[in-house]
């Protein structure tokens, strides 16, 4: 069964533009988070989507949104990029989002602004 | 809030040598606890976990008893490898903070030397 998959691997973009990340979860799972993980702040979460749905969200500005699709595909996109959104993006997909449950990471995102 | 402590890093240990990484929480529910570990470049993967109290997770030579008496989650290995250098991460979710949420403790960075 394949992973989680993100694309792009890697982002160089410029303050100021707004750039999506896509997530791929496996098969059959309809839960996708994301995170952001950066050397200072640790990994933090974003928001948590289930059937198309956002269920969960994070501390984090209006900046950052996401949408998820029939499919469970999902994007996050940050608009007005700033030089402290650099960092790898995680996304991790589960059955349900259930606390038992595990999530499945994928590489990640890494997003560098400039 | 919920939150996840973990020893402060880095560690290093020579081949052969024993592993314990502490990690401690506080939690407003009863959470499910895990051990993720990431390899450069890569994104997260599953070690082990536990679901409630007493249960012990184990995998690849680590394993992990889940204490609420003390409120941690230890992590120890009898005789590492250098392949077991990485960053390990102590999570925990808890269902009082809704879906796919996990709080991650900062890492440990662990170095094994031959």
């Amino acid at each position: 069964k394949a992973g989680v998959t993100q694309t792009p691997r890697y982002l160089i973009k410029t303050r100021g533009q707004q750039v999506t990340l896509s997530c791929s979860p496996i098969s059959g799972h309809r839960s996708v988070s994301w995170y952001q993980q950066t050397p200072g702040q640790g990994l933090q979460f974003l928001f948590e989507y289930f059937s198309e749905t956002q269920r969960n969200k994070g501390n984090f500005p209006g900046r950052f949104s996401g949408r998820q699709f029939s499919n469970s595909r999902s994007e996050m996109n940050v608009s007005t990029l700033e030089l402290g959104d650099s960092a790898l993006y995680l996304c991790a997909s589960s059955w349900s989002g259930r606390t038992q449950e595990t999530q499945y990471f994928g590489p990640g995102t890494r997003l560098l602004v400039l | 809030g919920n939150s996840v402590t973990q020893m402060e890093g880095p560690v290093t240990l020579s081949e052969e040598a024993f592993l314990t990484i502490n990690c401690t929480y506080t939690a407003t529910g009863y959470p499910s606890l895990f051990w993720y570990v990431q390899y450069p470049g890569e994104g997260l993967q599953l070690l082990l976990k536990a679901t409630k109290a007493d249960d012990k997770g184990s995998n690849k030579g680590f394993e992990a008893t889940y204490r609420k008496e003390t409120t941690s989650f230890h992590l120890e290995k009898g005789s590492v490898q250098v392949s077991d250098s990485a960053v390990y991460f102590c999570a925990l979710s808890d269902p009082s903070t809704n879906a796919g949420k996990s709080t991650f403790g900062d890492g440990t960075t662990l170095t094994v030397k031959p």
